[in-house]
């Protein structure tokens, strides 16, 4: 079945840009239909979601973060990424990778999340 | 302070039915469809009742989702201790153009 898992650096400074990739295994990002989206989870606190990339290219950001993230889709690689610029420690939270096979904003396959830590 | 209201904490003992509530507004729950997530200890959310009402594969029919106007709820029956996780409501935001996550509820199975 399909999975997905996180990686990057697991601190980042200040100002900043964290980077974040997501590799999708058991089946192929090219999959028509499927929104590949980043949500990321504060300590104790419920779900952000931050934006989608469709294989194609296309995105939809969060409206609160949009000046600063970027997505891009590596379809060669079955990998997804995220770039969010101009870091502050209230971006230190848990990220992940989540599959919306409908385009309706349910999430049903999730990575299970990489910790990144903003701090000089 | 999240703008779908969950609360923060509910109990019921084994067998029993407990319920969930998330209250929105016009604006996301009474305009659009709620999703419902179960997320056990140190790990990723998971998708238990997505359209309101439906359940994806493999999702025990324990677990029932229903709406009412700008407030929806989340059944679970029969409740075994593996149901001790927090819950989480999610729904679209037509005002802030996003989908929006309940502040979660914390179950404990006494």
């Amino acid at each position: 079945q399909v999975q997905l898992q996180e990686s990057g650096p697991g601190l980042v400074k200040p100002s900043q840009t964290l980077s974040l990739t997501c590799t999708v295994s058991g089946g192929s990002i090219n999959s028509g239909g499927y929104y590949w989206n980043w949500i990321r989870q504060h300590p104790g606190k419920g779900p952000e979601w931050i934006g989608y990339i469709y294989y194609s290219g296309s995105t939809y950001y969060n409206p609160s973060l949009k000046s600063r993230v970027t997505m891009s889709v590596d379809t060669s690689k079955n990998q997804f990424s995220l770039k969010l610029s101009s870091v502050t420690a209230a971006d230190t939270a848990v990220y992940h990778c989540a599959r919306d096979p409908w385009g309706t904003y349910a999430f049903d396959i999730w990575g299970q999340g990489t910790m990144v830590t903003v701090s000089s | 302070q999240s703008v779908l209201t969950q609360p923060p904490s509910a109990s019921g003992t084994p067998g029993q039915r407990v319920t969930i509530s998330c209250s929105g507004s016009s604006s996301n729950i009474g305009t659009n469809t709620v999703n419902w997530y179960q997320q056990l200890p140190r790990r990723a959310p998971k998708l238990l009742i997505y359209s309101n009402n439906q359940r994806p594969s493999g999702v025990p029919d324990r677990f029932s989702g229903s709406k009412s106007g700008a407030s929806a709820s989340l059944a679970i029956s029969g409740l075994q201790s593996e149901d001790e996780a927090d819950y989480y409501c999610a729904t679209w935001d037509d005002s802030l153009n996003g989908p929006l996550f309940g502040g979660g509820t914390k179950l404990t199975v006494l």
